[in-house]
């Protein structure tokens, strides 16, 4: 398809098991962006790289959450050990430069359940 | 430190009416972009549009409008003669212009119920 791909779209995990998500950007996008939403609220930042580097990890709540992109293309956000407060939707973004005037499109999402 | 106000967490309209959807932003940065998504039932978020912080005049697209005012920091979104179609979670976001820091400040966004 045209638009970003994320899988799966829906990941069911019990508390202390890992995940891995993925992300399939637009196809020559050098921007990529991992965002958490919690229910009723906005997309809050997890991580972004360029290309393979990733320049901003800041969001990353805690040092059980993990992002990749070794080459430049696909993304996985992995999260170690999950918890209850890990329960959101993680949407994955790409854009198409590394220039400001651009806007991020935007894949549906995994919505992850830690029981 | 960025911050983006969506105060309005809920609006119900009957179809036809208008309505505003109101976004209020803080940010020191003199140069920014805002934007306005949608987000469906579906949970992909939609672009609506960008604006740079040096272009304020107000922009219409078909039945949507947006109404940029840097002296109240504010962006808001009108939907004219509003439709089932336009029943969604709308978001507005600000990114400031720093080479490698290009990440989206969200609100908490309103849901918008059109009731036909």
């Amino acid at each position: 398809g045209a638009g970003v791909s994320q899988s799966p779209r829906y990941k069911v995990a019990k508390r202390g098991q890992d995940v891995a998500l993925r992300c399939d950007p637009i196809s020559g996008h050098v921007s990529l962006f991992w965002y958490q939403q919690a229910l009723g609220q906005g997309p809050e930042f997890l991580t972004y790289f360029q290309n393979e580097a990733q320049l901003d990890k800041s969001g990353l709540p805690s040092d059980r959450f993990f992002a990749e992109r070794p080459e430049g293309s696909v993304s996985t956000l992995k999260i170690q050990r999950t918890q209850q407060e890990d329960s959101a939707v993680y949407l994955c973004a790409s854009s198409w430069t590394q220039g400001q005037n651009t806007e991020a499109f935007f894949g549906q999402g995994t919505r992850l359940t830690v029981v | 430190a960025q911050k983006v106000t969506q105060a309005q967490t809920e609006i119900s309209v009957v179809e036809k009416e208008d309505v505003t959807l109101d976004c209020v932003y803080e940010t020191r940065d003199t140069t920014y972009y805002l934007f306005w998504y949608k987000q469906p039932p579906s949970g992909e978020l939609v672009f609506l549009i960008r604006r740079n912080s040096f272009d304020e005049q107000n922009e219409i697209s078909g039945r949507y409008s947006w109404n940029f005012q840097k002296s109240t920091s504010s962006f808001n979104f009108t939907i004219t003669a509003s439709q089932v179609v336009d029943s969604a979670v709308y978001f507005c976001a600000l990114r400031i212009s720093n080479f490698g820091n290009e990440k989206l400040t969200f609100g908490t966004g309103t849901r918008l119920t059109i009731i036909p």
